[in-house]
């Protein structure tokens, strides 16, 4: 079965730093997604960046980017230059590209933004 | 285009009560998926439904709780007799496409549904 582990349950940041929230999985799979997702106090969840594992390319979004190490499993989120609005709890999240498509959550990591 | 839409988005139950949980999906999307958030934890995934059919309810808790998402109407989430540990966050989220090999198919959240249980 597939897992996937936040080991930071919380990470602070001053305001225009960069941080790194960091993200492992396991899975048999060759061929699968990881998707960071955001989720701030209103609980909405808003997808901020995914990748194919396929691609090699670590995908970017504006200041947001991964690093993603495959064969270590491995896939971290780096926000650069922090805002306020990035403070929330980010989850990892791992999906096979047959099957049910159901999304296995990481437990997440509580950011903090520092004025 | 509306996004996906939960309701109610807060229900209180006593414990023995009945909760049902409303979800319509965006236009045009046909799967449905359930996720239960307790309290300082990540989503989990409940069940995942197509119109008329339960796909995979792997998730589900084997008693007390169903799902349907029939051919018109909104997807319902329904635990019988409701007890504390119930208390979560029920997201939905909904898909487009029937999902095929390395084809991407996003999830669109809603905004939850926070069921407490006094």
């Amino acid at each position: 079965a597939q897992t996937v582990t936040q080991s930071q349950p919380e990470m602070s940041v001053q305001e225009a730093e960069t941080v790194t929230l960091s993200c492992t999985y396991d899975t048999s799979e060759s061929d699968y997604y990881l998707f960071w997702y955001k989720q701030p106090p209103s609980r909405q969840m808003i997808l901020v960046i995914r990748q194919e594992a396929y691609k090699q390319q670590n995908a970017t979004e504006n200041r947001f980017s991964v690093n993603f190490q495959k064969a270590a499993k491995s896939f971290s989120l780096k926000i650069s230059d922090s805002q306020l609005g990035d403070a929330a709890m980010y989850f990892c999240a791992y999906r096979r590209t047959s099957g049910t498509y159901k999304y296995i959550f990481g437990t997440g990591t509580r950011l903090k933004v520092l004025a | 285009n509306a996004g996906v839409m939960q309701n109610p988005r807060h229900l209180v139950r006593r414990r023995g009560q009945e909760a049902r949980l409303r979800c319509s999906p965006m236009k045009g999307h046909s799967h449905v998926y359930w996720y239960r958030q307790l309290p300082e934890e990540g989503l989990k995934f409940m069940v995942y439904l197509q119109k008329e059919n339960i796909i995979d309810e792997s998730g589900m808790p084997k008693e007390r709780f169903s799902a349907e998402f029939p051919k018109e109407g909104p997807s319902i989430l329904r635990i019988q007799q409701v007890v504390r540990g119930d208390s979560a966050a029920y997201f939905c989220a909904s898909s487009p496409f029937t999902p095929q090999y390395s084809s991407y198919n996003e999830q669109f959240f809603g905004p939850g549904t926070r069921l407490t249980v006094l």
